[in-house]
């Protein structure tokens, strides 16, 4: 079963700022299988990116994912106030992974 | 647009079964496929398993094969999860969540897919 480890834990940063986050995979991920999630307080999450860098339907272009293999990365631009949430990686295909998160405080 | 309302919160005791349901709306029921997700108190996501109820196919995570079972009716556009022998470190937000894409074309029978559309989620607290 594959593992993922998102880094930092918590990032926070003023408006305005970049945000770097990360998920690393325990072992090679096929076909870039890996989605991004937001999930904002007492709210369900909402899926992000699939497939490593596509951009589902409404997100805004100032969140992009890069990454292959074992690393994966989401970028977040010009942060607003709004993006304050956690963010999870999930890695899919035959079963679904989460990471444990990463919380950006704004 | 889908939509996906879930069932209210439940209380249940240590050992006994709880099962939630998941109606949909919009979209085709048929050949979509749907998880559930799990979210303890203060913690992360945490997949249970889905079904494609074209195939009729359910995929569990390993961790509750054997006490979890998820199942479809087609026909009140339905879905439900049902949990057994409830612990204390089951109280958790249960979600459904559903893939927009469909599995009309081709899906392997044990396609997982990201997960566009979700429940509200639904609050199962076990308590003696």
């Amino acid at each position: 079963e594959i593992v993922l480890t998102q880094s930092p834990g918590t990032l926070s940063l003023s408006p305005g700022d970049r945000a770097t986050l990360s998920c690393r995979a325990s072992q090679s991920i096929t076909r870039n299988y890996v989605a991004w999630y937001q999930q904002r307080p007492g709210q369900a999450p909402r899926l992000l990116i699939y497939g490593a860098s596509f951009r589902v339907a409404g997100t805004p272009d100032r969140f992009s994912g890069s990454g292959s293999g074992r690393d994966f990365t989401l970028t977040i631009r010009r942060l607003e106030p709004e993006d304050s949430a956690l963010y999870y990686c999930q890695t899919y295909g035959t079963s679904l992974t989460f990471g444990g998160g990463t919380k950006v405080e704004i | 647009q889908v939509q996906l309302v879930q069932s209210g919160a439940e209380v249940k005791k240590p050992g006994s079964s709880v099962k939630v349901s998941c109606k949909a709306s919009g979209g085709t029921f048929h050949d979509s496929v749907i998880s559930w997700v799990r979210q303890a108190p203060g913690q992360g996501l945490e997949w249970m398993g889905g079904i494609i109820p074209m195939f009729g196919r359910t995929n569990y995570a390993q961790k509750f094969q054997g006490r979890v079972t998820i199942s479809a009716d087609e026909r009140t556009y339905t879905a439900y999860m049902d949990l057994s022998s409830l612990r204390s470190d089951d109280t958790a937000v249960y979600f459904c969540a559903r893939w927009a894409g469909s599995c009309a074309s081709s899906c392997h029978p044990a396609w997982t897919p990201p997960l566009d559309f979700w429940g509200q989620g639904t609050l199962v607290t076990v308590t003696s």
